[in-house]
């Protein structure tokens, strides 16, 4: 699988847009772009995936660059709740690796009063 | 309902000792895996099963050994536990049908093993 690379930490004010970058510049065309989140002593949640278009459901919002080198996490309106860290995966769903998360460090998002 | 569960929720043991720690799933799912985060929180993937089937086995000591009794369960079983086992498993669950939307994995609230 790709790798990619995540800031280590954000903060976001709560009722603002939180913007997550993630570059995943050595990606392959039939790997997809995976986000998860893991709040504090929980299991990881799945957000969002894609391909190549951008994608929107009802947690977030996902741009994936035309190159597909990058992509970014939109959470169009914070709030406290979503504090927590994102993983951006890249992800091969055919072969005998399909299914595999690999994840990074991810990113630390803090949503701030 | 809780869509995966796993028990025990905490794990406190000693060095030696055996330990099992079951995972359920009432989704319907035929894909389960076990996952470990460890104290620098990465996590990894351990195993996968799909019905039944082993098909994922990352480089895990042999002490370590999965079994799913049918698709709903899969259960991880520790021999001779050393301290370096400590960390957070986490049991995850997804579906080889249809579209790859279903392919995303739901995880459980994860086990806290403590070796001693």
């Amino acid at each position: 699988d790709a790798k990619t690379t995540q800031p280590t930490s954000m903060d976001c004010a709560e009722g603002r847009a939180a913007n997550l970058p993630c570059n995943h510049s050595t990606i392959s065309g039939n790997e997809y772009v995976y986000w998860y989140r893991q709040i504090h002593s929980q299991g990881p949640q799945y957000i969002i995936h894609g391909l190549k278009n951008n994608e929107t459901n009802e947690m977030a919002s996902l741009i994936i660059t035309e190159d597909r080198k990058s992509s970014t996490l939109i959470l169009p309106h914070a709030t406290l709740r979503d504090t927590a860290v994102y993983y951006c995966i890249v992800r091969y769903l055919r072969g005998t690796s399909y299914g595999k998360l690999t994840f990074g460090q991810g990113t630390i998002l803090t949503v701030h009063p | 309902d809780t869509a995966v569960s796993q028990t025990p929720k905490y794990l406190v043991t000693q060095m030696g000792n055996d330990k099992s720690i079951k995972c359920e799933q009432n989704l319907g799912h035929d894909t389960m895996y076990w996952y470990k985060q460890d104290s620098k929180k990465f996590l990894k993937i351990m195993f996968s099963y799909n019905n039944k089937e082993l098909i994922i086995n990352e480089t895990v000591p042999n002490r370590f050994s999965p079994k799913s009794p049918d698709k709903a369960h899969l259960n991880l079983h520790i021999n001779s536990l050393e301290l370096g086992d400590s960390a957070v498993y986490f049991c995850a669950s997804s579906s080889r049908r249809g579209r790859e939307a279903a392919y995303e994995q739901y995880f459980g609230p994860g086990t806290r093993l403590t070796v001693t």
